[in-house]
C-alpha cells in the first residue's frame, strides 16, 4: 500500500517558473525522500530528510518537512525543459519504505 | 562507484509461459535488494525485498517468486505468466533499510 500521497497528480508550467510539489502522508515517519523518474526509465534519489529536520536544499531544489502536518513539499526554482519528469516521494518509517503515486511536472519551453 | 543492471529491457511474452528477469548489482556488497512493479503512470507497488543470500520476503501474494542466489544477484521469476503481470518492473538496491535506493532502468512487460 502507499504512504505519501502527492498533490497535484500533474502540474504544467513556464520554464523559468517555479514548481511545487507536496506529499501528505499519515503515519509517523524516520525519514522522507524524493525521488525522480523520466519516461521509462528508473526512479533517481534527488533528496533525504530526516523526521528531526525542516529544511533541506540541494542545487535548485528545496525540500520541507512538517511532521506535525505531516506533509512535507518539493520546490524545484527556475524549471528547466529537462525538469520534465515524475516525482515521487517515499516515506520511511521502521524497517518499510512505501511510495506515493507520484507528481507529473511538465515544463514547457 | 556502485551500478545496477537490470535485464531485459523489454519483453513481450504469452499468457502461460514463464518468465525469469535478472537484476546484478555492482560496487557494493551485502546490499538490500528489492522488486518493484509500476502499473502505467501509478507509484511502486513493492514485490519482494531481500536483505541477504536466500533471505526474501515477499510483500504481495502472486504468482511471482524471487530468489538471491548470490550477493548481488536478484531475479524475478514466475511458472506461469497471467495477463495482470504486465507493468513496469523495477529492481533497485540500498546498502541499509532506511538510505536511499538505487534504481536499474526496468523491465517493460507485456504480456499478450
Amino acid at each position: 500500500s502507499q504512504q505519501g500521497e502527492e498533490d497535484p497528480q500533474a502540474l504544467s508550467i513556464q520554464e523559468g517558473e517555479n514548481a511545487t510539489m507536496n506529499c501528505s502522508y499519515k503515519t509517523s515517519i524516520n525519514n522522507l525522500q524524493w525521488y525522480r523518474q523520466n519516461s521509462g526509465r528508473g526512479l533517481v534519489h534527488l533528496i533525504l530528510i530526516r523526521s528531526n529536520e525542516r529544511e533541506k536544499h540541494s542545487g535548485r531544489l528545496r525540500v520541507t518537512l512538517d511532521t506535525s502536518k505531516k506533509s512535507s513539499s518539493l520546490l524545484i526554482t527556475a524549471s528547466r525543459a529537462a525538469d520534465t519528469a515524475s516525482y515521487f516521494c517515499a516515506t520511511y518509517n521502521n524497517n518499510d519504505m512505501r511510495f506515493g503515486a507520484g507528481t507529473r511536472l511538465t515544463v514547457k519551453p | 562507484s556502485q551500478t545496477i543492471h537490470q535485464w531485459p529491457a523489454t519483453l513481450v511474452q504469452p499468457v502461460g509461459s514463464p518468465l525469469s528477469l535478472e537484476c546484478t548489482v555492482e560496487g557494493t556488497s551485502n546490499p538490500n535488494l528489492y522488486w518493484y512493479r509500476q502499473a502505467a503512470g501509478r507509484g511502486l507497488q513493492l514485490l519482494f525485498y531481500s536483505v541477504g543470500i536466500g533471505q526474501i520476503s515477499s510483500e504481495v501474494p502472486q504468482n511471482l517468486s524471487a530468489s538471491r542466489p548470490q550477493d548481488r544477484q536478484f531475479i524475478l521469476s514466475s511458472k506461469k505468466l497471467l495477463l495482470s503481470d504486465s507493468g513496469f518492473y523495477l529492481c533497485a538496491w540500498s546498502s541499509q533499510n532506511d538510505q536511499p535506493q538505487h534504481f536499474g532502468d526496468g523491465t517493460r512487460l507485456s504480456i499478450l
